[in-house]
């Protein structure tokens, strides 16, 4: 089956401790991404990946790191994570088609900061 | 910058009305347009898509036309289903095509 995975779902963590975001695809889409929806705020995207090796910002990059050294996984990592990061993330993956991309979502990640 | 300006919600229909969610854009150069559908605790799904001007994306009997005069991607359906009840989004992609913008999302419930 044709999918994106998050792991974990869900996660509560506290101030200042790393963690980390897996995202997976299994379409050898060479676009990958990631956003996170907050009330009021719809989806923002974070970082963005056309190819292995190669990312780039989005709208809201700050406090967040990405890699993409495989074309099925790319990453989101929280160096030192503060409770304005408590949000729910997507990670996405997509095709170029005309000119831009169709992106498949995953199932999304629920991150609480303390 | 780019963005994407969406009417607000909740909207509250009944079965078999018709649905009008408004979006409008703002943008350099020449967007893609998107909508995209939420159902409760899943991640988005793609339910259209315009690339250029007078365009028009439909699936499932959803419809928007890509005005590029009045800057507007509306969404619209004749006669929704209890189904249809999700929050939907409009989004754009820049002119490159590599970065993406969405609204803040309409809800939707219809009732029967």
């Amino acid at each position: 089956e044709a999918q994106v995975t998050q792991n974990p779902r869900y996660l509560i963590t506290v101030t200042g401790k790393k963690l980390t975001v897996t995202c997976s695809q299994n379409m050898n889409h060479e676009y990958m991404s990631w956003y996170r929806q907050d009330p009021g705020l719809g989806l923002r995207q974070i970082y963005y990946s056309m190819n292995v090796e190669v990312t780039d910002k989005g709208d809201v990059p700050e406090g967040y790191k990405v890699s993409r050294k495989e074309k099925r996984n790319f990453p989101l990592i929280l160096e030192s994570p503060s409770p304005n990061q408590t949000s729910l993330y997507f990670c996405a993956s997509g095709f170029r088609t005309s000119g831009t991309y169709e992106q498949y979502f995953g199932p999304g990640t629920r991150l609480t900061v303390t | 910058g780019d963005s994407v300006t969406q009417m607000e919600g909740p909207v509250t229909l009944s079965e078999e009305a018709f649905l009008t969610i408004n979006c409008t854009y703002t943008a350099t150069g020449y967007p893609s347009l998107f909508w995209y559908v939420q159902y409760p605790g899943e991640g988005l799904q793609l339910l259209l898509k315009a690339t250029k001007a007078d365009d028009k994306g439909s699936n499932k009997g959803f419809e928007a036309t890509y005005r590029k005069e009045t800057t507007s991607f509306h969404l619209e359906k004749g006669s929704v289903q209890v189904s249809d009840s999700a929050v939907y989004f409009c989004a754009l992609s820049d002119q490159t095509g590599n970065q993406f913008y969405f609204g803040t999302g309409t809800s939707l419930t219809v009732i029967p």
